[in-house]
């Protein structure tokens, strides 16, 4: 029984190129969640999706930031254009379908560095 | 505006003592709080939750204890074992009523040290 799967767990990319960070849910989950934690802080939310749907992305940047979750695949972080300060580690959380309050599992994160 | 704050950013205890992280929300919306350790470079791996309808869940070494009016929460860990060394983070969540999404609110964060 897989757990949540990201990747790649290192990413590094130039300024002003894209940064595609990927996550496949556990087994029968279809709630996924995008966190960031940047050095030295607690993880921020960043968009709550479920299979095609974002349901909340209060938390993402208004600019260069888009998520996904397609009927089949991972969902997919992408980053345009990134910028030194885009660099931290990102992680995907899934949670069971039609749960109600339970903990979400996390992947291992990928850690993207901007240089 | 940090809804969740952990004020201490480390701890050390000695193995066998009782270790205590604090946790203090502000959002009087939140009824559900987790912990999470983590160690580097890994994800966090979930430890303890408890929902607020209760004041007090135990699993093994580890007790959450929540007080409503306070607005806070404490993790017990008894004893203390050096592979406890970890960061905690603290976390909680409005559900999945009433429109709120489930999404976690982290705090900061408490490094803790077992010393052997």
């Amino acid at each position: 029984n897989a757990g949540v799967m990201q990747n790649p767990r290192h990413l590094v990319r130039r300024r002003g190129q894209e940064a595609r960070l990927r996550c496949s849910p556990m087994k029968g989950h279809s709630h996924v969640y995008w966190y960031r934690q940047l050095p030295e802080e607690g993880l921020k939310f960043m968009v709550y999706l479920q299979k095609e749907n974002i349901i909340d992305e209060s938390g993402m940047p208004k600019e260069r930031f888009s998520a996904e979750f397609p009927k089949e695949g991972p969902s997919i972080l992408r980053i345009q254009q990134v910028v030194r300060g885009d660099s931290a580690a990102y992680f995907c959380a899934s949670s069971p379908l039609g749960s109600g309050n339970t903990e979400a599992f996390f992947g291992q994160g990928t850690r993207l560095t901007v240089v | 505006d940090q809804q969740v704050k952990q004020n201490s950013p480390s701890l050390s205890v000695q193995e066998g003592r009782i270790s205590i992280l604090n946790c203090d929300y502000t959002n009087s919306m939140f009824d559900y709080f987790l912990w999470y350790k983590k160690y580097p470079a890994e994800g966090p791996t979930f430890l303890i939750s408890i929902s607020s309808i209760k004041d007090k869940n135990e699993d093994g070494r580890f007790t959450v204890f929540l007080n409503k009016s306070a607005k806070h929460l404490s993790l017990h860990i008894v004893p203390s074992q050096p592979g406890d060394s970890a960061v905690y983070f603290c976390a909680a969540s409005a559900g999945r009523g009433s429109g709120n999404t489930g999404k976690l609110i982290f705090g900061q964060g408490t490094t803790l040290q077992v010393k052997p």
